[in-house]
């Protein structure tokens, strides 16, 4: 398994600024990837955070608003950029174990972001 | 994409019954887990489950790939079951999720 840190666990932020979450892991990985769950919601994949290079959006999700950065196999960054309160949510960091077609993924405790 | 689909929704049980949830996938998978979601929102893996069949404590879950269903059998629950058990599949690279089951458990 894997342990999986996230600061901060939550945040009240105005809207038009920025917040930066970070994900620690406890040990080198390949795959690290970045969640969001909005209200009653269940988890959308955001990005998958490439080591050495840019990350990989998913259809919905830009650069410009949720950057990330990823320096090495055991951290990452995601910014929330010019907020508002539609991007409320909880933001998950997960990482997934052994590679090959299958690998079993684990999640931080979460980032929950208010908005005002 | 794969289609994921929970049910039921929502289960209200009364401490010490006993549960079935259902996760009904589209398309061959590589990878199935079960999540529980508990009320502060984390995360806990309870199952790693491509195939067969596997127990933990009062907790057992089956996967039948070639039929595309996953089942979650929960016994005797108690009110720490409570949350929302979520089922997780990749077909290729990425983990495609349902929407949940939300269960309460009653005392």
């Amino acid at each position: 398994s894997a342990v999986i840190s996230q600061k901060p666990s939550r945040d009240i932020c105005q809207r038009g600024t920025s917040l930066t979450i970070q994900c620690q892991v406890d040990s080198q990985v390949t795959m690290m990837f970045w969640y969001r769950q909005q209200p009653g919601q269940s988890l959308t994949l955001i990005a998958t955070a490439n080591q050495g290079s840019e990350a990989t959006y998913e259809s919905g999700f830009v650069i410009d608003k949720f950057p990330i950065s990823r320096p090495n196999l055991t951290f990452s960054t995601l910014t929330v950029s010019n907020m508002s309160p539609e991007d409320s949510s909880i933001y998950l960091c997960s990482v997934r174990i052994s590679g090959g077609a299958g690998g079993e993924q684990f999640f931080g405790p979460g980032t929950r972001l208010t908005v005002l | 994409g794969i289609q994921v689909e929970q049910s039921p929704p929502d289960l209200i049980l009364q401490e010490g019954a006993n549960s079935t949830l259902r996760c009904n996938f589209s398309d061959s998978v590589n990878n199935l887990q079960w999540f529980h979601q508990n009320p502060w929102g984390q995360l806990i893996n309870l199952f790693y489950i491509p195939s067969g069949t596997k127990q933990n404590g009062r907790l057992s879950a089956t996967t039948v790939a070639t039929e595309r269903y996953s089942l979650l059998y929960i016994s005797s629950s108690q009110t720490t079951d409570s949350g929302v058990y979520f089922c997780a599949v990749k077909p290729s690279e990425k983990l495609v999720f349902g929407k949940g089951t939300k269960l309460t458990v009653n005392p």
